[in-house]
């Protein structure tokens, strides 16, 4: 069974700096896919990022970059240039893609509460 | 695009009743779609997946006859919490899968905050 494990319940950063959310799992298979998810006040949940595993390339969309360490099963997320509408939860997710393409469910870890200081 | 629209946004009812969650798919068709529950700052817990014309599948632990799931057409599936109890509140969201070419992703609806008085 794979498993998400996010280990920083809580991080805060100051407006404008850089910050790193932490994501390992665990899984026998080969064919996945991670993502990033952020759940503002709003609870609505945002895809922000998503890296296909073999990929060796980092996936980056503007200010959201990832280090993905496929054979330390690794997958942390940085925001750059942090600004208060990052403040949220984020979710780390792994998927896993089955025989012929089929999709798995998404397994989260249990987020990190992201606190942007002005 | 793919977005899947989630009504009632908040929803208070008396204990003893019952109470139906819609999610609808807008653009797209969600042959298979999930529901998932979260309790206050915590992750979502997956309580079942449902398939458009046959029976959900239910997680260990979650009874089915209490959170009734039908997935009747290829663009909504309900989300039935009969008989609730002040336990049963919590905040709901459904997801559905992309399908795309090349494409592998879920999309959220904007959640269902349930309070049971």
């Amino acid at each position: 069974a794979q498993t998400v494990t996010q280990s920083q319940p809580e991080m805060s950063v100051q407006e404008a700096e850089t910050v790193t959310l932490s994501c390992t799992y665990d899984t026998s298979e080969n064919n996945y896919y991670l993502f990033w998810y952020k759940q503002p006040p709003s609870r609505q949940m945002i895809l922000v990022i998503r890296q296909e595993a073999y990929k060796q390339q980092n996936a980056t969309e503007n200010r959201f970059s990832v280090n993905f360490q496929k054979a330390a099963k690794s997958f942390s997320l940085k925001i750059s240039d942090s600004q208060l509408g990052d403040t949220a939860m984020y979710f780390c997710a792994f998927m896993k893609v089955g025989y012929g393409g089929s999709q798995g469910n998404l397994i989260f870890g249990k987020g990190t509460k992201l606190s942007v200081k002005p | 695009g793919a977005v899947v629209s989630q009504h009632p946004s908040r929803v208070i009812c008396k204990s003893g009743t019952s109470v139906k969650i819609e999610c609808r798919s807008l653009d797209f068709q969600a042959t298979t779609m999930f529901w998932y529950r979260q309790f206050p700052k915590q992750s979502l817990m997956l309580m079942a997946t449902s398939n458009e014309g046959s029976k959900a599948t239910y997680e260990q632990g979650v009874e089915k006859d209490k959170f009734l799931i039908n997935h009747a057409s290829l663009t909504l599936s309900t989300l039935t919490v009969t008989s609730a109890h002040p336990e049963d509140s919590s905040f709901y969201i459904c997801s559905a899968r992309i399908f795309k070419t090349g494409y592998y992703g879920y999309t959220f609806g904007s959640g269902t905050r349930l309070t049971v008085v």
